[in-house]
């Protein structure tokens, strides 16, 4: 059964600081792996979408990357901002209509 | 507008009444999910649809029911709503065909059941 751990539950960093999220995951028979970010009292946006076949994806300042073979993928975020600050999750797809998410990481981001 | 739109936001009941949450989307997908949210379980999904005659019970289904009223439209319901249903409910959609699958969130309900 798959099962999506994301470690530190919660991270406080300053700043302007380079930080890295974790997402690890138990099956490495996944399509996709997705990272969304939830702010709190909305839904969750899709931040980055890293297929199988790929290593890594680049939006701005945000790079994901992924390794299959060692079940992990890593959301880095440069410079950070307070804007950053919100509750963010990864989800793998397995297919046909299975996403299974983690339980998220909780950023927050001092001025 | 939202792309996904949920009603309504937040919802306060008592135990045994029965609850609708509806979820209307312009996406025009074809597929649409309704998940769940609890602090530290994640997100688990309830019932998908793959279209209007297409419903399929997700992991956690008992004590919900759902209806595929057109392609656009995708409503949860609770016949008779208790304590341990209280959480945040998600209605997301994604594009048949589309080989990424990427789901589309609407913005969320709470539900509180006293």
């Amino acid at each position: 059964k798959q099962e999506v751990t994301q470690i530190p539950a919660a991270l406080s960093v300053p700043e302007g600081e380079n930080l890295v999220l974790n997402c690890s995951f138990t099956d490495s028979a996944i399509y996709n792996l997705q990272w969304f970010r939830q702010d709190p009292g909305k839904g969750l946006t899709s931040l980055l979408l890293i297929q199988s076949s790929q290593r890594e994806q680049t939006s701005g300042r945000l790079n994901a990357s992924l390794d299959k073979s060692s079940g992990r993928s890593t959301l880095y975020i440069a410079a950070s901002q307070p804007g950053d600050s919100a509750t963010y999750l990864c989800a793998v797809f397995a297919g046909t209509y299975k996403y299974i998410f983690g339980t998220g990481t909780r950023l927050k981001v001092l001025a | 507008d939202a792309d996904v739109t949920q009603t309504p936001r937040n919802r306060i009941t008592k135990t045994g009444k029965r609850i609708m949450l509806e979820c209307s989307q312009t996406k025009g997908h074809d597929r649409m999910y309704w998940y769940r949210q609890d602090p530290g379980l994640g997100l688990r999904l309830i019932y998908y649809s793959f279209d209007v005659k297409d419903i399929n019970k997700g992991e956690i289904s008992d004590g919900y029911s759902v209806s595929r009223q057109a392609q656009a439209k995708f409503s949860l319901s609770l016949e008779s709503a208790i304590p341990n249903q209280t959480a945040l409910y998600f209605c997301a959609t994604s594009e048949r065909g589309s080989g990424a699958n990427v789901l589309t969130f609407g913005a969320g309900s709470r539900l509180t059941v006293l």
